[in-house]
């Protein structure tokens, strides 16, 4: 398994208030990214980032900020949350030039839920 | 505008039968794609891929084909297995770009015994 911590695992929150989630990797992957989760549209790209403090928006990045000051940790903020981001939340960390190839691996997921 | 697309959002089959899951992307600039299997509850699980510079990539029950003109490509898992009930994901990247991977929405797969 890819060493890929979320945390938190669950959490509730209500609506307007602040959420960060965490994303941690022990493997020294260049290249992190958030998905969301949603019946019918499967995964979605919110944020990726290709190197530390180098970031890039995703297809679904409105609402959403990301940082990323090493190369382990890459942390998504909800800066108001709000009821449509009830979802659930995967990182996933990738490399190139390895003999793994081009392959993405997640995470366990975080569900959030807002009130 | 959805660039990589599973249009069957299920799928029924007997154990022993094989399992076609298919999906189509739209952007030319993808020469990367790679099938992921999800139970509920957990991270989805890388399962193959292939380069564009193949058409098929076989990887014991598993095999995907691809077909560049058509910008298709499929998952075959034989024989069927009721382990492999899950929703399986196609995922498309661009690996002389940006490195993201956009998937489709996902087939629930349901093999039965």
């Amino acid at each position: 398994d890819a060493g890929i911590t979320q945390s938190p695992r669950h959490k509730v929150t209500e609506t307007g208030t602040p959420v960060t989630l965490r994303c941690h990797q022990t493997e020294n992957h260049r290249y992190m990214y958030w998905y969301r989760q949603d019946p019918g549209h499967g995964l979605r790209l919110i944020h990726y980032s290709y190197g530390v403090k180098d970031t890039d928006k995703g297809e679904v990045s409105d609402g959403y900020s990301v940082s990323r000051s090493k190369t382990e940790d890459f942390l998504l903020t909800l800066e108001s949350a709000t009821s449509s981001q009830t979802s659930v939340y995967f990182c996933a960390i990738s490399e190139l030039g390895r003999d793994s190839g081009n392959t993405i691996y997640f995470g366990e997921g975080s569900w959030l839920t807002v009130v | 505008d959805q660039q990589v697309k599973q249009n069957s959002p299920s799928l029924s089959v007997q154990e022993g039968r094989i399992s076609i899951l298919n999906c189509d992307y739209t952007n030319s600039m993808f020469d990367y794609f790679l099938w992921y299997k999800k139970y509920p509850a957990e991270g989805p699980t890388f399962l193959i891929s292939i380069s564009s510079i193949k058409d098929k990539n076989e990887d014991g029950r598993f095999t995907v084909f691809l077909n560049k003109s058509a910008k298709h490509l499929s998952l075959h898992i034989v024989p069927s297995q009721p382990g492999d009930s899950a929703v399986y994901f196609c995922a498309a990247s661009a690996t002389s770009g940006t490195y993201k991977y956009i998937f489709g929405t996902g087939t629930r797969l349901k093999v039965l015994a």
